[in-house]
C-alpha cells in the first residue's frame, strides 16, 4: 500500500523566507503529482501538477520537482508571504497495476508571520 | 465558469440517521472523486467514478457508505446509520480526464462537514 510522508508537519516562519516542503512515497512508481494548499475551513485548490513526463513545474513564487527514480517531490516557496499561510498537501498516483486513485500525505501545516 | 459545489456545507445529525451528500463537478468533468477527512488525518480515498465506467468502490469503510453518479454529472454519497466515528468532512473533486490519464488534475468542492451527535 501506497504510503506518503511530508515533511515536515508543521513549520512556522518570518515574512520573506524560502521555504522547502518534501513529500516522499514508498512506491516510487510515480504517475503523476499534485499539490495543494487548503485553507482552514476549506477544500483544496491545486496549486501545481507535476505530469508523467515532467519533472517540475513553476507557477509564480512556487516550483515543484519529482524525482521519480527516489520517490519524492519538493515544493519551493520563495519570498514566503503571510498569505502563504495553509496546509500544503501533496497527492500521487502510482502507475503499474494500479487504481491511480492520488494517495495524499498528512500535510505541512505553514505559518508565515509578519 | 464554476468549480465544484457541495451541499450542504454542514450537516449535524442524530447517531443512528441516515444522510445525503451532494456533489456538483465542473461542467464536462468525466472522473469524479469522494474523500473524507478526519481531524488531523489525511484525506482518505472512498469512491471514484469514471464515464460510465463501473465506479472503484475500493475505499468505502463499509456497507453503510453507498453512492450514485447520475447522468454523469451530480453524486450522492449516503452514509446509513450513522455512527460517531462517520464524523468528518467529506470531499469531493472532479477531474477533466480519468485517473490513468494526463492532465487529470483534481479540482476540490469546498466539502461539507458532518457532524453526528
Amino acid at each position: 500500500k501506497q504510503e506518503v510522508t511530508q515533511i515536515p508537519a508543521a513549520l512556522s516562519v518570518p515574512e520573506g523566507e524560502n521555504l522547502v516542503l518534501n513529500c516522499s512515497f514508498t512506491d516510487s512508481a510515480i504517475y503523476n503529482l499534485q499539490w495543494f494548499r487548503q485553507d482552514p475551513g476549506k477544500g483544496l485548490t491545486s496549486l501545481l501538477l507535476i505530469q508523467s513526463s515532467q519533472r517540475e513545474q513553476t507557477s509564480g513564487r512556487l516550483n515543484a520537482s519529482l524525482d521519480k527514480s527516489s520517490g519524492r517531490s519538493t515544493l519551493y516557496i520563495a519570498a514566503s508571504q503571510p498569505g502563504d499561510s495553509a496546509t500544503y498537501l501533496c497527492a500521487g498516483r502510482v502507475s503499474g497495476g494500479g487504481s491511480y486513485i492520488p494517495t495524499f500525505g498528512r500535510g505541512t501545516s505553514l505559518i508565515v508571520h509578519p | 465558469g464554476a468549480g465544484v459545489s457541495q451541499s450542504p456545507s454542514n450537516k449535524v445529525t442524530e447517531k443512528g440517521k441516515d444522510v445525503e451528500l451532494r456533489c456538483d463537478p465542473i461542467s464536462g468533468h468525466t472522473a469524479l472523486y469522494w474523500y473524507r477527512q478526519s481531524l488531523g488525518q489525511g484525506l482518505e480515498f472512498l469512491i471514484y467514478f469514471q464515464g460510465n465506467s463501473a465506479p472503484d468502490k475500493s475505499g468505502l469503510p463499509s456497507d453503510r457508505f453507498s453512492a450514485e453518479r447520475t447522468g454523469g454529472s451530480v453524486s450522492t454519497l449516503t452514509i446509513q446509520r450513522t455512527q460517531q466515528e462517520d464524523s468528518a468532512v467529506y470531499l469531493c473533486a472532479s477531474s477533466p480526464r480519468g485517473a490513468g490519464e494526463s492532465y487529470n488534475e483534481q479540482f476540490f468542492g469546498p466539502g461539507t462537514r458532518l457532524t453526528v451527535l
